[in-house]
Formats: C-alpha cells, structure tokens, sequence
C-alpha cells in the first residue's frame, strides 16, 4: 500500500469550507483513494473514493490531479458536527488487498 | 441502511480473564475484520476472516487471540487471558469483496477495559 502524508491537525469555522490534502508520491497505476472519517468513540466510515480528476457525493469532494499523487478531501459548509478525524488511504483494487492500513489521519476540530 | 452491530458497547474484566467481543456484520457481506484502537493511538488491523478461515493477521492476532463465526450471522474475537494493553476500543468491519473497490464497513466497537 502506498504511503500517505497528510497535516496532523486543522481547524475551521462553522460555515467554512474545508480542503484536507494528502500526499501519495509512490502512488501505482492500479492504486485507488479512499477516504474515511471517525466521529469520537465511533468507528471509521468510509466517505468517499475516486482514481482521477474528482467525484462527489452527498458527504464530499475529491479532486485528484492528473499525476495523482495528491488528493484534496473538501467538506463544504463545515457545521460543528464534521469534527472527526479524516483519514486518507491508498490502496490497489486487486485481491492481495484486504486489510485497511490507517495512518493517524487528520484531526478537524470545527469551531463555533 | 445495513450496518454492522457490536456488543457489548463496553466490557470490563479483570485480568487474566478471558473476553468475548462479538459483531453482526451487514448480512450479504463474505469478509469480516477486527481492528483496535488504543485511546489516542491510531487503529490497528488485527485480522481478517473469509470462508470460514483467517485470510491475514497481524504482529498483535497472537496466541491468545481467535476469531470463530460460529453461526450463519455473528462474527466474534475471543481473548483467552486478558492483559492490561489489551485494553483499547475493538472495532469489527465486513465487506462484500475484496480491494480497494469494497469499503469497509465498520461497527462502532466494544470499549475493552482490563483491571
């Protein structure tokens, strides 16, 4: 699974939209990337996944550049309730891959 | 939407004690994890499970670890004799595949405690 590298921490207003970015030099060809997010004492919930250029859901949006060795998380309209810790993984969709290799992710607090 | 049910949502036993955690994965799901997470650390993989056996485990998944799916629905972690490290929250997932393309779907963990 490739590395990731993402800020530790950030925080934000209520109301402000939110780019969590992650690093993955070493991303292969075959290599998708997920995104999870753990409110406290809860368990990870998968948000959102894309390979390229950018998708959207009901939660997020991912962009990926064309190099794909980035990716940016964005939450729009953050509300006090999108504190969690955000996590970014990279990992390849064939059979070898079967456990989930969390880093420390990236602690959003939202502030009042 | 299916989600994956844990019980007990917290468990407190002494050491030296043997524990069972036990999960209801979502029910057209064929893997099935157990994860932990000790309070401010990152969360762990302890092991995977498809068809009845371990598919992948971890450094941690020693000895005093087993996971058995006893019946067409619950999925359970056993501890034979509890340490005071093992204490951490104990999350179990499953998905419908395998790879990146097949989230995991987590549950909302069981609170070990170890006195």
């Amino acid at each position: 699974l490739a590395k990731t590298t993402q800020p530790i921490s950030m925080d934000s207003y209520e109301g402000q939209e939110v780019n969590i970015t992650c690093s993955h030099n070493n991303i292969a060809t075959n290599d998708y990337i997920t995104w999870y997010q753990q409110f406290p004492s809860q368990g990870p919930r998968f948000i959102i996944q894309g390979y390229k250029t950018k998708v959207t859901n009901e939660v997020a949006s991912l962009f990926i550049p064309a190099d794909r060795k980035s990716s940016t998380l964005s939450l729009p309209r953050v509300s006090l309730s999108d504190t969690a810790v955000y996590y970014c993984l990279v990992g390849d969709m064939g059979t070898s891959y079967d456990k989930v290799i969390f880093g420390p992710g990236t602690s959003l607090s939202v502030i009042p | 939407e299916p989600e994956v049910t844990q019980t007990p949502s917290h468990q407190v036993t002494q050491m030296g004690q043997e524990v069972i955690l036990r999960c209801v994965p979502i029910s057209n799901h064929l893997y099935f994890y157990w994860y932990r997470q000790i309070l401010g650390q990152k969360v762990e993989f302890l092991v995977s499970f498809y068809n009845n056996e371990i598919s992948e485990k971890s450094e941690i998944f020693d000895d005093q670890f087993s996971v058995e799916r006893p019946d067409g629905s619950n999925f359970t972690l056993k501890i034979r004799s509890t340490k005071l490290e093992d204490s951490a929250m104990y999350f179990c997932a499953s998905s419908a595949g395998r790879g990146a393309l097949q989230p995991q779907h987590f549950g909302d963990g069981t609170r070990l405690s170890i006195l």
